[in-house]
């Protein structure tokens, strides 16, 4: 089972709005990610960190932020929404060591974002 | 490029029947592949990730099988249940950065039917 969790599960939010997504893990990894999925389609890479104070933009251009200012905690902030960031966020958090070829990737429950 | 292809995009069968889903990827250096269940808003949750040497492994009902030479790799789900409903999602991670990056498949999307 794995200990990592979002709020809030749903969230629908007018144009403008700021909004933050909470994503928080007990099992101290140091390696966090969020990820955007749409119906249909793969997941792709927004942000990721390697540990506290570590954070870099990952595959897919976003219009959002994230800090890393304790383990457990990765949240990732949208100044302003608009429509097009409509879409589900995915928290994950890893064990991988660098050169293992093995290490688990947990994912939380995601966050599913409407905003009109 | 690295890709990760699954097919079918969709797939339906009866309860009780067996069903295997198919990954082809093209990602190098490989380090692992790892198929994953997601069930409708939820989360993806790990059912077996395997690594260059290894050839296949079970979870349950759950089997999946690699081929590093031809770079493919199916899923075998045996005697489905309802609750096997969901979209099933091939990841394979290369070796060659420090990220372990990951390269997601679109994942297969299996219906059980009663």
């Amino acid at each position: 089972e794995a200990d990592i969790y979002q709020t809030p599960r749903y969230l629908v939010i007018g144009t403008g709005k700021k909004i933050t997504l909470e994503c928080s893990q007990t099992m101290g990894h140091d390696k966090m990610y969020w990820y955007q999925q749409d119906p249909g389609m793969e997941l792709h890479l927004i942000h990721y960190s390697y540990g506290v104070n570590s954070t870099e933009k990952g595959d897919l251009s976003s219009e959002s932020t994230v800090s890393r200012i304790r383990t457990e905690h990765f949240p990732l902030t949208l100044e302003s929404a608009r429509p097009s960031h409509t879409s589900q966020y995915l928290c994950a958090s890893s064990d991988w060591v660098s050169g293992s070829d093995t290490g688990e990737l947990f994912f939380g429950e995601g966050s599913r974002l409407t905003v009109l | 490029k690295n890709q990760v292809e699954q097919s079918p995009q969709s797939l339906i069968i009866l309860e009780g029947k067996n069903c295997t889903l198919q990954c082809n990827y093209t990602v190098s250096p490989f380090s692992n592949l790892r198929w994953y269940k997601q069930d409708t808003g939820r989360g993806p949750v790990s059912l077996t990730i395997m690594t260059f040497s290894e050839n296949t492994k079970s979870n349950g009902r759950y089997t999946a099988t690699l081929d590093a030479d031809t770079k493919q790799s199916s899923l075998h789900i045996t005697a489905s249940q309802l609750s096997d409903s969901a979209s099933y999602i091939c990841v394979v991670s290369d070796r060659g950065s420090t990220l372990g990056r990951l390269y997601f498949g679109r994942g297969t999307q299996l219906t059980v039917w009663p």
